[in-house]
């Protein structure tokens, strides 16, 4: 079974610039979650999907930061425009609906952003 | 969800047993005791998760104290491969109950 997957795995851009990062989910995860660590910090929760349905955006830092899920199955995260704070590595995760005992998250490697 | 507290970090010998606590003294009876681990350059990695009694797979072990008010993981025989940051995370068990990562233990496994 291929795990989460997500692309690019480096991204620089510099400041000002826009960036779209996708995560793609283990098959027939319908929760997808998104958190980030930005230097020296800890790994913070930015938002989640179900589905295609936000159902917890709370995390998202500005609305500089726009997440969709077209369809229930990949996901986007786009900067723009992207500023020096935000970088830092993007991790996605999936989950299936509730499993009894478990629901735990399965997560990508992360995308590595810098803003320069 | 409930605060945990670890130690930043600990040495463990390669092939001995590591042994990582886990305060979480204000925990509530509905939350369960989570643990991820992520080594460096990856995303984190599910472990092991236990509510009230002790827990085992094939990577570790979970020790629930029975006022549930700390626990211990247990890496049986530390590898090399194991050293990473080890995060204990307490959260209700619900639909899409997203993750909150503290500053977990950074694990040195040395041979």
């Amino acid at each position: 079974e291929a795990g989460v997957t997500q692309f690019p795995s480096h991204s620089v851009i510099e400041k000002g610039q826009t960036v779209t990062l996708r995560c793609d989910p283990i098959s027939g995860h319908d929760n997808l979650y998104w958190y980030r660590r930005v230097m020296g910090k800890e790994i913070k929760f930015l938002l989640h999907f179900v589905k295609e349905s936000k159902q917890d955006e709370s995390g998202m830092p500005n609305n500089r930061f726009l997440a969709e899920r077209t369809g229930g199955t990949y996901s986007t995260l786009k900067v723009q425009p992207a500023e020096l704070e935000d970088s830092g590595v993007y991790f996605c995760a999936s989950s299936q609906v509730w499993n009894r005992g478990s629901h735990e998250q399965y997560f990508g490697p992360g995308t590595r952003l810098t803003v320069t | 969800d409930a605060k945990t507290t670890q130690p930043p970090s600990m040495d463990c010998a390669e092939g001995r047993a590591a042994n990582l606590p886990c305060n979480h003294s204000t925990i509530s009876g509905n939350e369960y005791v989570y643990w991820y681990r992520q080594i460096h350059s990856q995303g984190p990695q599910y472990i092991i998760h236990g509510l009230k009694n002790n827990e085992t797979n094939e990577m570790a072990s979970l020790i629930i104290t029975e006022d549930r008010k700390s626990s211990t993981l247990i890496l049986p025989h530390a590898t090399l491969r194991d050293t990473a940051v080890y995060y204990c995370i307490v959260r209700v068990v619900a639909a899409g109950n997203k993750l909150t990562f503290g500053g977990g233990t950074r694990v040195l496994v040395k041979p």
